[in-house]
């Protein structure tokens, strides 16, 4: 069984400071990982993927991850966040052999850009 | 990009009634929907999964009796709570994918956010 881990829970940052969401995650197999960004009363967008190849993702609104495997890591980064940027952050796991698609949430990150 | 509604964005009803929530895919044909469920500032716990034409299956410690799911077509999947109780309230969000067993290709619907008196 899959597992996602984002450790904190909260992150205060100062509009066009860097900023690092992190993700742990658990697995046996393969996995693909996904960051989600969540707005007030919305559902999940897609921030970006990693599905194979490069360990660094490219996403939308200047997001980026590394997959890092032998640590098992999906750390989300931005390096000049907006205030436009408060909201929640999830990261994502789905794994490869059971072919169901089914994604396993993490507890959620809430970013909070302070002006 | 792909677009998934769900209908209504809210309800508030009284204890005991039951709820019909709706998600579309309205720009791609869904052989697989997903239903999560997010209580305030938490994550979203996988209901079920719903595939077009066959009986949802349920995630351990979920009461199919309770969150009747219907993939009847393959653009309409619906999440009925049947006597609805206030711990029922909660945001439900579902999920539809492109291709079934591939999570990258999901679209998430905005939310329907369900309040029991």
């Amino acid at each position: 069984a899959q597992s996602v881990t984002q450790l904190d829970s909260q992150v205060p940052v100062f509009e066009e400071a860097p900023v690092e969401l992190r993700c742990n995650y658990s697995s046996s197999v393969s996995v693909y990982l996904f960051w989600y960004v969540q707005y007030p009363n919305q559902g999940l967008q897609l921030l970006l993927k990693y599905l194979s190849g490069s360990t660094l993702v490219k996403g939308i609104n200047g997001f980026e991850a590394e997959f890092n495997k032998s640590q098992t890591s999906f750390h989300l980064r931005k390096p000049s966040v907006h205030i436009s940027d408060t909201a929640e952050y999830f990261c994502a796991v789905s794994d490869l052999p059971s072919n169901t698609g089914k994604l396993i949430f993490g507890q959620g990150t809430t970013l909070q850009v302070k002006p | 990009g792909a677009v998934v509604s769900q209908h209504p964005s809210w309800v508030i009803c009284k204890s005991g009634t039951s709820v019909k929530i709706e998600c579309r895919s309205l720009d791609f044909q869904a052989t697989t929907m997903f239903w999560y469920r997010q209580f305030p500032k938490q994550s979203l716990m996988l209901m079920a999964t719903s595939n077009e034409g066959s009986k949802a299956t349920y995630e351990q410690g979920v009461e199919k009796d309770k969150f009747l799911i219907n993939h009847a077509s393959l653009t309409l999947s619906t999440l009925t709570v049947t006597s609805a109780h206030p711990e029922d309230s909660s945001f439900y969000i579902c999920s539809a994918g492109e291709l079934a067993g591939v999570a990258d290709t999901q679209y998430f619907g905005p939310g329907t956010r369900l309040t029991v008196l």
